[in-house]
């Protein structure tokens, strides 16, 4: 089946700082979303791409469809940034989400 | 963000009982889906509508899960017989249409747990 694989697992950042997630997928797929999974449970869209990279404050996202992978960068990480992060690549009608990564930001 | 409505946010049931959650999609959105994320943070796919068709179902939620999408109504996912392992979230999420090329709008959950 589709294979999603998010790197890293879990991330701890300061506040202020930034690091970058990583999302591969072993076969071709045609757009990817990332989400952000609040302390409720709650699936908040970050991103749709199709291809190419999107920018929202201080998020931006890539997607590479040809070598299969999308990145997501968070800059300037603030407390409310905390959460688990998922990628979900589209492809055979049909979304797959990855393992997730767990940020936490300290203050 | 989403607009995606889902009741009731939390659901404890006993073991055999029916535990029935709702979701109301985005206007407009004909398509909607069903997940279940369990306790590792893993999703699975169980079953999705267009207006009130079935488009796709699992195994498991052809023999234990009813599922409906009525029309003018909230769409709506029943267990029938709740088991322990049935506990965890249930996601519904709405798109434009079927396919690759539609994003999905997720609703905040129900959490499920079977005691």
């Amino acid at each position: 089946g589709d294979q999603v694989e998010q790197s890293p697992s879990a991330l701890s950042l300061h506040e202020g700082t930034g690091s970058a997630l990583r999302c591969n997928f072993t076969t071709t797929m045609r757009a990817v979303q990332w989400f952000q999974q609040n302390s409720r449970g709650s699936l908040i869209n970050l991103f749709y791409l199709a291809s190419g990279t999107k920018e929202n404050g201080r998020l931006k996202s890539t997607f590479n469809s040809k070598e299969s992978y999308s990145t997501l960068h968070i800059r300037d990480a603030q407390l409310e940034d905390s959460g688990t992060y998922f990628c979900a690549p589209y492809g055979n009608e049909k979304i797959t989400f990855g393992a997730g990564t767990k940020l936490t930001i300290k203050p | 963000n989403s607009k995606v409505i889902q009741t009731p946010r939390y659901l404890v049931k006993g073991q055999g009982q029916k535990a029935k959650m709702r979701c109301i999609p985005e206007k407009g959105h004909p398509v909607v889906f069903w997940y279940q994320q369990n306790k590792n943070n893993e999703f699975k796919f169980l079953i999705n509508f267009q207006n009130q068709e079935v488009l796709q179902q699992i195994d498991m939620t052809e023999k234990r899960f009813s599922a409906e999408c009525p029309s003018n109504s909230p769409c709506s996912l029943e267990i029938q017989s709740s088991e322990a392992g049935d506990s965890a979230l249930y996601l519904c999420a709405s798109s434009l249409s079927w396919g690759d090329s539609y994003e999905q709008y997720f609703g905040p959950g129900t959490r499920l747990t079977v005691l």
